[in-house]
């Protein structure tokens, strides 16, 4: 079993939609909750992360966690085309003080919002 | 704001050949730094990593290695490449004291023929 499992996809929704991209984790040592958004040939951008369960918002953007099924999801409300991108969920375990926490990312589901 | 160069952008290469990938970061100081690489359709996977200058931590036994001559600077190397080392390197870094994401750069897409 993979540490972190990520709907594949691909998703491909009108304009206005709302999107729902989730995982599922195994091992509960995890404590950081990311998710990253990748433009095709660009580097991952941070869109969100916490450490509880429970939603955080940021805008169009909803990020929730519930640690107790081990379960994250990113929301996104009122879904425009420029949102198509691929999105990565990644998970840190041991952040433990430390400065140096290893990241697990899923494979990413690939998001398109059509006009 | 911290930023993260990566170069070259695209890369073809023969099998057999050497390979140098530098990535460099600026806006900050003494950052952890990570290189990955992404298959198409696939998730990160996470190479190598460095808490500081001449430290590299190897997560993976591969053909690949890594230096980090000094504190701003992150090289991925190889002696002699093989098809299975295509793919899209990313350099990523990380800093503070408390804990904060990693950023990534824009990667290398590195084609082996």
């Amino acid at each position: 079993q993979k540490e972190v499992e990520q709907d594949p996809g691909p998703l491909s929704v009108p304009e206005g939609a709302i999107v729902s991209l989730n995982c599922t984790y195994s091992n509960s040592a995890f404590q950081y909750f990311m998710w990253y958004r990748q433009y095709s040939r660009k580097g991952p951008e941070l869109l969100m992360y916490t450490y509880s369960s429970g939603n955080k918002e940021d805008g169009r953007f909803t990020a929730q966690v519930d640690k107790s099924s081990k379960y994250i999801s990113l929301f996104i409300r009122d879904s425009q085309p420029s949102d198509s991108a691929t999105y990565l969920c990644a998970i840190l375990s041991n952040a433990g003080g430390t400065s140096y926490g290893k990241l697990t990312f899923g494979q990413g589901t690939i998001l398109t919002v059509h006009p | 704001s911290q930023t993260i160069h990566q170069w070259p952008a695209t890369l073809v290469q023969p099998v057999g050949s050497p390979l140098s990938l530098e990535c460099t970061v600026e806006g900050t100081s003494n950052p952890n730094l990570y290189w990955y690489r992404q298959a198409a359709g696939r998730g990160l996977q996470l190479l190598f990593y460095s808490v500081g200058i001449g430290q590299i931590s190897s997560e993976v036994p591969q053909n690949l290695s890594a230096s980090r001559p000094q504190d701003r600077q992150f090289i991925l190397s190889s002696k002699k490449l093989l098809l299975s080392d295509s793919g899209f390197y990313l350099c990523a870094l990380e800093t503070g004291s408390s804990y904060q994401p990693q950023h990534f750069g824009d990667g290398t897409r590195l084609s082996i023929l």
